[in-house]
């Protein structure tokens, strides 16, 4: 496809249940991003991959997050044991390597999970 | 203190007029400056992105950098209300180029 696909866009859960999300990045982009955002708030930064490895996984919340690109294309975002307080729109995003640099990320439309 | 800081707005203003947002960061580390563009329930896309202190424009957009004051500004000439969206504003450090540090946005309403 032409953009940054996400699926599900839609998700709702009860607590405690595992979720996956998955992210399809633009054909070619190297760097692939998750972040969350929360209602009235800005992206907030989960981890980045570079190829197939996870270079920083730094922003995600606990262990309960786990995020794979096994072949360095299509990436999935796990949540086990999920909490209400993880409610919110995980965005993914890809950026060819040279784009890192001018900040240009181009996101999916965004999985919104919701957590009853 | 967040780390990037806008107003939440609304600022509202007339169709034709100029809108200013701002937006100041704690780091003085950063090196990159973004403005980020999301209209409701899509995702963000990129406008204009700063790095030297000054003006750069682009169309009817310019972005200002003032790294001594830690502040960063986005002006819109000729608003239009097709321009009525959140504004977000992002920093990177250099030592991590690729995060970007968003702030939480401030929604410009364009009037007609």
């Amino acid at each position: 496809g032409a953009g940054v696909s996400q699926t599900p866009s839609n998700k709702v859960t009860e607590k405690g249940k595992y979720v996956e999300l998955r992210c399809d990045p633009i054909s070619g982009h190297t760097a692939l991003y998750w972040y969350r955002q929360s209602l009235g708030q800005g992206p907030e930064f989960l981890i980045y991959f570079q190829g197939t490895g996870a270079a920083d996984d730094s922003g995600l919340p606990n262990d309960r997050f786990f995020a794979v690109r096994p072949e360095g294309s299509v990436s999935t975002l796990k949540i086990q044991r999920t909490e209400r307080g993880d409610s919110a729109v995980y965005l993914c995003a890809s950026s060819p390597l040279g784009g890192i640099n001018t900040g240009e990320l181009f996101f999916g439309e965004g999985s919104r999970l919701t957590v009853l | 203190q967040k780390e990037v800081e806008q107003n939440s707005g609304p600022l509202s203003v007339p169709e034709g007029a100029i809108a200013s947002l701002n937006c100041t960061y704690s780091d003085r580390g950063s090196q990159s400056f973004f403005w980020y563009r999301q209209y409701s329930g899509k995702s963000p896309e990129l406008i204009m992105f700063i790095y030297s202190n000054g003006d750069k424009e682009d169309g009817r957009f310019t972005a200002q950098l003032n790294k001594a004051s830690q502040y960063v500004s986005l002006l819109i000439r000729d608003s239009q209300p097709s321009d009525s969206a959140t504004y977000l504003c992002a920093v990177s450090r250099m030592d991590s180029s690729y995060k970007l540090i968003f702030g939480s946005g401030t929604r410009l309403l364009v009037r007609p």
